[in-house]
């Protein structure tokens, strides 16, 4: 069974870039009708999807965030990651790698990572 | 974009009880509707995709319907397991979006 697993800062600096990593193992990231992403959740608020990539380097990104999102993939080491620039205290949330399927008809988040804790503060 | 909402926003049951949540969509969206469940400190775990369809491994108890605007997500006979939030999201355009949350609580 694929699992996903984030890492990077639990803490980062208003202004400055948040920076996060999400591990793909016992699967492969370049196969199949999936889109790699990222969502987030403000603590006690709703979920927020941020965009996705496919493992061709084909990105979208949600429009509220498109100006600071970056989503990368490196298939050499299964992995794809986020970058959201000039962070301010409205970026503190639970972020949240996914994979999203998308094949005839269906399409969902079928699998999470565990998520991490991103806190913006000086 | 698709604004989601979902009601209610949260609801007391007992173990036993057949519990219903809604899910409306501000335009139509086919059957592009999934529904996850979260507990607390947990990720969400996806429930139903394309409206009616039962995830793997999800049990029985639970099934969805609806199409167009307007969705369902049943719980037949709510277990002590089931106590969480729930969530609609549409996967017909993007940017993909998600409801409010119901909060089950007992």
């Amino acid at each position: 069974q694929v699992q996903l697993q984030e890492s990077g800062p639990g803490l980062v600096k208003p202004s400055q870039t948040l920076s996060l990593t999400c591990t793909v193992s016992s699967g492969s990231i370049s196969s199949g009708p999936y889109y790699w992403s990222w969502m987030r959740q403000h603590p006690g608020k709703g979920l927020e999807w941020i965009g996705y990539i496919h493992y061709t380097g084909s990105t979208y990104y949600n429009p509220s965030l498109k100006s600071r999102v970056s989503i990368s993939v490196d298939t050499s080491k299964n992995q794809f990651s986020l970058k959201l620039s000039s962070v301010t205290a409205a970026d503190t949330a639970m972020y949240y790698c996914a994979r999203f399927y998308n094949r005839n008809d269906e399409s969902a988040f079928d699998i999470w990572g565990q998520g991490t804790m991103v806190t913006v503060s000086s | 974009d698709i604004q989601m909402t979902q009601s209610p926003s949260s609801l007391s049951a007992s173990v036993g009880d057949r519990v219903i949540i809604t899910c409306r969509a501000s335009q139509t969206i086919s059957t592009y509707l999934n529904w996850y469940q979260q507990k607390p400190g947990k990720a969400p775990k996806l429930l139903i995709y394309a409206a009616s369809s039962l995830q793997s491994g999800v049990p029985s108890r639970f099934s969805g319907s609806g199409s167009g605007t307007d969705f369902t997500l049943t719980i037949s006979s709510l277990q002590p397991e089931d106590f969480a939030t729930y969530y609609c999201q549409q996967s017909y355009s993007s940017p993909r979006t998600f409801g409010q949350g119901t909060k089950v609580e007992i």
